[in-house]
């Protein structure tokens, strides 16, 4: 079974600065997907960022950008020149391609943005 | 296009009185996810569903939750008897099934909140 590991409960961030969010998870599934999703508070869960497995290159998405390691089986979330709009939960979630596509999502990441 | 649709947004009930959650999911979705999100933790999957076939319940409390997706379209989650620790979010999610086109996301929608007191 897979499993999605955010090791850091809460992070904070200086607005208009830089923070990296980590995840890893452990598959032995060769084609997958991995997400970021974003949960304000009381709000709808939205999704930030997508990667597939069989990319290579890091995907970006305006401010935010990541950096899949794939043996290392690591996917960490950049978010760049932070907004007061990004304090939020953050989620890491995994997908896999096979079977009936079951997600897994991490315990997230609690992200403070002081003004 | 309509996202996924979620009622009652608020429920509150005593213990060991039963609640009905309804979910729409977007159209064309065969896949249909129910999670129960306790307060600071991540999603939990409780039953999955591809179009009106059950593939997933392995986390769901089969002793007071039940759910179905009739048609393969909406979809109604029960509890019953509720306890205290059913307190929770309780979200729904839909995808598209299948490797052609398929982004992969889940969307969801805003939850029903579950006060048990």
């Amino acid at each position: 079974a897979q499993t999605v590991t955010q090791s850091q409960p809460e992070m904070s961030v200086q607005e208009a600065e830089t923070v990296t969010l980590s995840c890893t998870y452990d598959t032995s599934e060769s084609d997958y997907y991995l997400f970021w999703y974003k949960q304000p508070p009381s709000r709808q869960m939205i999704l930030v960022i997508r990667q597939e497995a069989y990319k290579q290159q890091n995907a970006t998405e305006n401010r935010f950008s990541v950096n899949f390691q794939k043996a290392a089986k690591s996917f960490s979330l950049k978010i760049s020149d932070s907004q007061l709009g990004d304090a939020a939960m953050y989620f890491c979630a995994y997908r896999s391609d096979w079977g009936y596509q079951k997600v897994t999502f991490g315990t997230g990441t609690k992200l403070q943005v002081i003004p | 296009e309509a996202g996924v649709a979620q009622s009652p947004r608020y429920k509150i009930i005593e213990k060991r009185q039963s609640v009905a959650f309804w979910c729409n999911p977007i159209s064309g979705h065969a896949t249909l996810y129910w999670y129960q999100q306790i307060l600071g933790q991540g999603p939990k999957l409780l039953i999955q569903f591809q179009n009106n076939g059950v593939v997933d319940d392995s986390q769901l409390p089969k002793d007071r939750f039940s759910a179905e997706r009739l048609k393969g379209v909406d979809s109604t989650l029960k509890i019953q008897p509720a306890k205290l620790e059913d307190s929770a979010v309780y979200l729904c999610a839909s995808s598209f099934f299948g490797r052609t086109g398929n982004t992969g996301e889940l969307f969801f929608g805003e939850g029903s909140r579950l006060t048990v007191l």
